[in-house]
């Protein structure tokens, strides 16, 4: 079975500062896709950055970066240069590219950007 | 091209009572999934649907079932509704044919039973 992991509740930067979110998954299927997500206090959950399992690089998607260590089963995301506009929950998740495709989140980070 | 919309936002209903949670896919999107998400928690998979058929289910008992229209669009029924079931429940559709595709959620639909 899938399972992530986000060992932090709560994180507070300084705007204009970077900050890093945490993320492990233990899986034992070698084809994977990880996400991660923001939910901000209106509910819906907005798509941020994707790595696949087999991906040799890095996804980076404008200020979103994914620092992904496959041998430490770790995806964390990197927000460069926070906005006040960062400010929101942050979930990690997982699908098998087999099977059931379905989600598996963590359960999220709250992300606080102080001016 | 639209996004994927749910309806109704709010919903407060009496417990032992039914509900039906309503969901617009994504245009183009075959494949749509259901989650609960409980206050504080992440997102729990109900279940998925895809070209009208279940493709899937999470750890929900019977009382939660679904329907997928020839449109793509879904419904999701409780029965028997339990205090419990106070949560925001979430839609998302995707092209199944793309595995790299992330699923894209609408907004959600915050249910209070009482």
């Amino acid at each position: 079975a899938q399972k992530i992991t986000q060992t932090q509740p709560g994180m507070f930067v300084q705007e204009k500062e970077a900050v890093t979110l945490d993320c492990t998954y233990d899986t034992s299927d070698p084809s994977y896709g990880l996400f991660w997500y923001k939910q901000p206090s209106s509910g819906e959950m907005i798509f941020l950055i994707y790595q696949g399992s087999y991906d040799q690089q890095n996804a980076t998607e404008g200020r979103y970066s994914l620092n992904f260590q496959k041998a430490r089963k770790s995806a964390n995301l990197v927000i460069s240069a926070s906005q006040l506009g960062d400010s929101a929950m942050y979930f990690c998740a997982m699908r098998y590219n087999t099977g059931r495709r379905a989600l598996t989140f963590g359960s999220g980070t709250r992300l606080q950007v102080q001016p | 091209e639209t996004g994927v919309t749910q309806s109704p936002t709010h919903l407060i209903k009496t417990r032992g009572q039914q509900v039906t949670l309503r969901c617009s896919s994504q245009s183009g999107h075959n494949t749509v999934s259901w989650y609960q998400q409980a206050l504080g928690q992440g997102p729990q998979f109900i279940f998925q649907y895809y070209r009208e058929e279940e493709n899937g289910r999470g750890n929900f008992p019977p009382r939660f079932s679904g329907l997928q229209f020839p449109n793509y669009s879904s419904e999701l029924n409780v029965n028997a509704l339990e205090l419990d079931d106070s949560a925001l429940y979430l839609c998302a559709s995707s092209p199944a044919t793309d595995l790299n595709t992330e699923a894209f959620f609408g907004q959600g639909t915050r249910l209070t039973v009482v």
